[in-house]
């Protein structure tokens, strides 16, 4: 079983479209994460939920949304799709008290 | 003062060599400092963390060197192989919060 599971891993669309990124994890961690990877592979930490609570939440447009509808699942939300959405999207997890983070496969977006 | 700054940005060593990457930090209260890797259309992966208790971190041919008052740390790869071409991250994070603040990342070419 893939202890970080996201969907789907490639997603090409038009500007201005709306989409949803799921994530799913099995290892029973209380935090997770959003990441974005851009073109240059730098890692922008997005969002972070704790026990369904959004504990970090950076410099991120509010056409981005993450919505965490049980412990296991969070996802993100984006509407109206802009060219600079781009990139590789990560979905991450970590035990409570724990530094080390778990990463899913990623989601590469392409918006045209 | 929350940034982790990471160099080179890329790195080429011959098979047998040694790869070094180096990070340096600003945040005194930083106690948790790991090193992920990630290969070519996968998510990050840890690959060996240090905290600042210690001076050094050995597993296998990784090994990482930490030095506190220089607020400095550094990933050692011995006896590079080809398999360990990829992009290494390095990483800082709090007790307090576990969020992890990233280096830029280096890509690392391994030449047969």
């Amino acid at each position: 079983d893939t202890a970080v599971s996201q969907t789907p891993k490639y997603l090409v669309t038009q500007m201005g479209n709306d989409k949803s990124i799921k994530c799913e994890q099995n290892l029973g961690h209380d935090t997770m994460y959003w990441y974005k990877q851009d073109s240059k592979k730098f890692l922008k930490i997005m969002f972070s939920y704790n026990n369904k609570e959004l504990i970090i939440n950076e410099t991120v447009p509010n056409r981005f949304s993450p919505k965490s509808p049980d412990k296991a699942h969070l996802n993100l939300h984006i509407n109206s799709l802009e060219l600079g959405d781009s990139a590789v999207y990560f979905c991450a997890t970590s035990r409570r008290g724990s530094g080390t983070q778990y990463f899913g496969p990623g989601t590469r977006l392409l918006v045209l | 003062q929350q940034q982790v700054k990471q160099s080179p940005q890329s790195l080429i060593v011959q098979k047998g060599g040694i790869s070094i990457i180096n990070c340096a930090y600003e945040n005194t209260a930083f106690d948790y400092f790991p090193w992920y890797q990630q290969f070519p259309g996968k998510g990050p992966a840890l690959l060996i963390a240090i905290r600042p208790d210690v001076s050094e971190k050995k597993e296998g041919r990784f090994t990482i060197s930490f030095n506190k008052s220089a607020k400095q740390f550094s990933l050692h790869i011995m006896d590079s192989q080809p398999g360990d071409s990829a992009t290494y991250f390095c990483a800082a994070s709090m007790d307090s919060n576990y969020q992890l603040i990233w280096g830029a990342g280096t890509k690392l070419i391994i030449k047969p």
